[in-house]
């Protein structure tokens, strides 16, 4: 059984630009849900996504965008990004069974915006 | 009402003492609340988890006390060992709602000194 696995592991932008980030669910989840996590902080909830659509959101402005695909995978894209999105970007993934529970996460994406 | 409040923000214990974190919430809906192990560079790993019909739980060293009625819960390590140095999350949300969310803490940095 694999894990959750995210790509890429440490990302560069400068503002204004676009970034996307890829996750890959545990084997046998089908729901996969997308945080961010500042320096120091606890993560925040971005969006889940199930059976390919959007299943909840935070409060993340809509240059937050997801997709999740038919094998579970889910990407995250960040437009006009701003100094503020340097985060750590974490997936976690879970099975939505009459209400997931155990959410099981990713090492995370290190994304720097200068 | 959404917050989960967590203390302390760090800790320092000696090796084989006990190290105990609190963690308090409002929404009387949450029903699922974990905790997860975060060490630098790396994504939480969920560490023990439980639902409030239950005031205790025990995994190996790892103990959560829960009570309902005061909305607080808590973890104990035991015997507390220098691997088990990380930063320690509390966590909730409502299982069987319509996006199961993790709300968390803001985090405690745990020291255990040999």
């Amino acid at each position: 059984e694999t894990g959750v696995t995210q790509s890429p592991t440490h990302l560069i932008k400068t503002r204004g630009q676009q970034v996307t980030l890829r996750c890959s669910s545990q084997s046998g989840h089908n729901t996969v849900s997308w945080y961010q996590q500042a320096l120091g902080q606890g993560p925040q909830f971005i969006f889940q996504y199930y059976r390919e659509e959007e299943n909840g959101r935070g409060n993340f402005p809509p240059r937050f965008s997801g997709l999740q695909f038919p094998n579970y995978s889910s990407e995250l894209n960040v437009n006009a990004l701003e100094l503020d999105d340097s985060a750590l970007y974490l997936c976690a993934s879970s099975w939505r069974a009459g209400g997931s529970e155990t959410q099981y996460f990713g090492p995370g994406t290190r994304l720097l915006v200068l | 009402q959404q917050q989960v409040k967590q203390s302390p923000q760090s800790l320092i214990v000696q090796k084989g003492g006990i190290s105990i974190i609190n963690c308090a919430y409002e929404n009387t809906a949450f029903d699922y609340f974990p905790w997860y192990q975060q060490f630098p560079g790396k994504g939480p790993a969920l560490l023990i988890a439980i639902r409030p019909d239950v005031s205790e739980k025990k995994e190996g060293r790892f103990t959560i006390s829960f009570n309902k009625s005061a909305k607080q819960f808590s973890l104990h390590i035991m015997d507390s060992q220098p691997g088990d140095s990380a930063t320690y999350f509390c966590a909730a949300s409502t299982i069987g709602g319509a996006t199961n969310k993790l709300i968390f803490g803001t985090g405690t940095l745990l020291a255990v000194q040999p």
